[in-house]
């Protein structure tokens, strides 16, 4: 049964870099035609989708986040990467990591990110 | 720029009624449409893709319509597990949901 788990730093400081992993277990990140992506929550708001990344290593960014978004992929390690950049409270999120093609059929538990000095 | 909205935000349904959400899309998304199911503190779960196939394991009581523009998601007997946040995302091109709609206990 495939899993996602997300990790990394739960708080971070305004102006720096946020950088989550998630780890893949149970099948192989290099499935031929699934996408892995970051969506955040914000407290008490909607779903955002950040970004996605393919095996091979092509990516697709959210417009409004582009500028900041970088996605990267191990395939060694069976992980995929977040780095957010330039941080700020508007920021704080639950951050998600999902396989998805049509629609998003695998979540991670999801990690909550503070962005506070 | 494709928006997607969904009403009512809030639905209040006694448990055994039928609920049905709606999600409309700005600009025709085909039928690249899934609908999700979260409840608190918890990850979505995917119910609804293709606007109309249900994923694995999700019961026949929740079904899906539309194309082009107009979606439905529909609960033919709500059961006590499914009061919760949903979410349409459309996938015709980058993914986007809507802002979600509350189903309650009335």
């Amino acid at each position: 049964q495939l899993q996602l788990q997300e990790s990394g730093p739960g708080l971070v400081k305004p102006s720096e870099t946020l950088s989550l992993t998630c780890t893949v277990s149970g099948g192989s990140i290099s499935s031929s035609s699934y996408y892995w992506g970051w969506i955040r929550q914000p407290p008490g708001k909607g779903l955002e989708w950040i970004g996605s990344i393919y095996y091979s290593g092509s990516t697709y960014y959210n417009p409004s986040l582009k500028s900041r978004v970088t996605i990267s992929v191990d395939t060694s390690k069976n992980q995929f990467s977040l780095k957010l950049s330039s941080v700020t409270a508007a920021d704080t999120a639950v951050y998600y990591c999902a396989r998805h093609r049509d629609g998003m059929d695998v979540w991670g538990q999801g990690t909550t990110v503070t962005v506070s000095s | 720029e494709i928006v997607m909205t969904q009403s009512p935000a809030t639905l209040s349904v006694s448990p055994g009624e039928r609920a049905t959400l709606s999600c409309r899309a700005s600009q025709s998304v085909s039928s690249n449409l899934a609908w999700y199911q979260q409840k608190p503190g918890q990850a979505p779960r995917l119910l609804i893709y293709g606007a109309s196939t249900r994923a694995t394991g999700i019961p026949a009581r929740f079904s899906g319509s539309g194309s082009g523009t107009e979606f439905t998601l529909t609960i033919s007997s709500l059961q006590s597990e499914d009061f919760a946040v949903y979410y349409c995302q459309q996938y015709n091109n980058w993914p986007l949901f809507g802002q979600g709609t509350k189903v309650e206990i009335k």
